[in-house]
């Protein structure tokens, strides 16, 4: 059971244009969202996170959007840069559930 | 496809008893494998990292002898928490690494873990 899919397995973009990596739900009692990136061979790390009470958060490059009435969450990197290459890995857990769902994850590479 | 899984979802057990995790890579072998801990609506945090058929490296802060990692094949990897106390309840996750240059990590579906 698939609660949280991201459906483009890859992106690539142009360095110092915008990255935007999508990710869907269907579990509407999630509450909490994550992004984490991860370099080969090394685990994920945290990224930005948002609350349902938000639609938007912002740190730096990143801004994470959340649509609940379409359970969809994206992540925008402006400007992309080559060290953003890396797979990014959606997160979702639900209201008096802390047991978090990732997706499978979406390959992006900044080219120069 | 990449299947990770977890064996058991979910574990309650008495303070004091050890309990195992098993973390498997259902279609492709592992050659690293990552064990995680994740507490209330905050990131994971990485507790160590496996290599099949070598000591696993622990992060700062975790407590070698509590946290038993054993990775002996390229498609196991387990996880033993020893004399668990409740302060050790929370949410382990897996994950495993083709060890591919490049490739994607993939997550198993966690186990919970409350001691009483």
């Amino acid at each position: 059971d698939q609660q949280v899919k991201q459906n483009s397995p890859s992106l690539s973009v142009q360095e110092g244009r915008i990255s935007i990596l999508n990710c869907d739900y269907t579990n509407s009692m999630f509450d909490y969202f994550l992004w984490y990136k991860k370099y080969p061979a090394e685990g994920p790390t945290f990224l930005i996170s948002i609350s349902s009470i938000k639609d938007k958060n912002e740190d730096g490059r990143f801004t994470v959007f959340l649509n609940k009435s379409a359970k969809h969450l994206s992540l925008h990197i402006v400007p992309s840069q080559p060290g953003d290459s890396a797979v990014y890995f959606c997160a979702a857990s639900a209201v008096g559930n802390n047991d978090m769902r990732f997706g499978a994850g979406t390959r992006l590479t900044v080219k120069p | 496809g990449a299947v990770v899984s977890q064996h058991p979802s979910r574990v309650i057990c008495k303070s004091g008893t050890s309990v195992k995790i098993e973390c498997r890579s259902l279609d492709f072998q592992a050659t690293t494998m990552f064990w995680y801990r994740q507490f209330p609506k905050q990131s994971l945090m990485l507790m160590a990292t496996s290599n099949e058929g070598s000591k696993a490296t622990y992060e700062q802060g975790v407590e070698k002898d509590k946290f038993l990692i054993n990775h002996a094949s390229l498609t196991l990897s387990t996880l033993t928490v020893t004399s668990a106390h409740p302060e050790d309840s929370s949410f382990y996750i897996c994950s495993a690494d083709k060890g591919l240059q490049g490739n994607e990590q993939f997550f198993g579906p966690g186990t919970r873990l409350t001691v009483l």
